[in-house]
């Protein structure tokens, strides 16, 4: 089955503690990204690879990272989180760019106290 | 910068009538518009898409969109609502010359039976 698969799903973690978030896609996709979704302001994109080694800052990209060693992964990093980096995130992957269907992950739900 | 309005933040029909969810955005050339489905609990799900060509699309669900380029908007339409078409509905705008969807901050629909 074709899918993006996040996990974990739920997190609770302290601030300053780094955390990963791991996304992978089955489907061969170029085009991953990470978006944050917040109450009232809809999803908003953290970063973007368009292929191996090839990632990209978008609109709110200040205190995560992310790498891309392999087409299928493509995990989001907080290494110092804090508060305000509580959020619903979600994983995305297309066939090429962003101009494509994209299929999302069921989502972390993230909560920094 | 491209924008996204979704002026309707909370949307209440009975079942079997007739839905529309307004989209405006706001891009200087032909834009990709999409139409992106959240059930509670779920990652987003492409409902339709459009790129170019005939302005009336049809998606999955029963769902169609009109693109009209004259009022900036893409709205979202569906002649008889089912009690399961309750969900969160997000409008987002691609461009060629930016590598993001832009995402409206979503409309919720409640359908009352």
């Amino acid at each position: 089955e074709a899918q993006v698969t996040q996990n974990p799903r739920y997190l609770i973690t302290v601030t300053g503690k780094k955390l990963t978030v791991t996304c992978s896609q089955n489907m061969n996709h170029e085009y991953m990204s990470w978006y944050r979704q917040d109450p009232g302001l809809g999803l908003r994109q953290i970063y973007y690879s368009m292929n191996v080694e090839v990632t990209d800052k978008g609109d709110v990209p200040e205190g995560y990272k992310v790498s891309r060693k392999e087409k299928r992964n493509f995990p989001l990093i907080l290494e110092s989180p804090s508060p305000n980096q509580t959020s619903l995130y979600f994983c995305a992957s297309s066939l090429r760019d962003r101009n494509t269907e994209a299929f999302f992950g069921q989502g972390t739900r993230l909560t920094v106290v | 910068a491209q924008s996204v309005t979704q002026p309707d933040i909370h949307i209440t029909v009975s079942e079997g009538a007739s839905l529309e969810l307004r989209c405006n955005y706001s891009y200087g050339a032909t834009p990709y518009l999409f139409w992106y489905v959240q059930s509670p609990g779920q990652g987003l799900q492409l409902l339709l898409k459009y790129f170019s060509g005939d302005t009336l699309v049809q998606g999955i669900k029963g769902f169609e969109a009109e693109f009209k380029r004259s009022q900036s908007s893409f709205n979202l339409r569906k002649p008889s609502v089912h009690w399961s078409d309750a969900a969160e509905y997000f409008c987002a705008v691609g461009s060629t010359g930016r590598r993001a969807l832009t995402f409206g901050s979503g409309t919720r629909l409640q359908v009352q039976p």
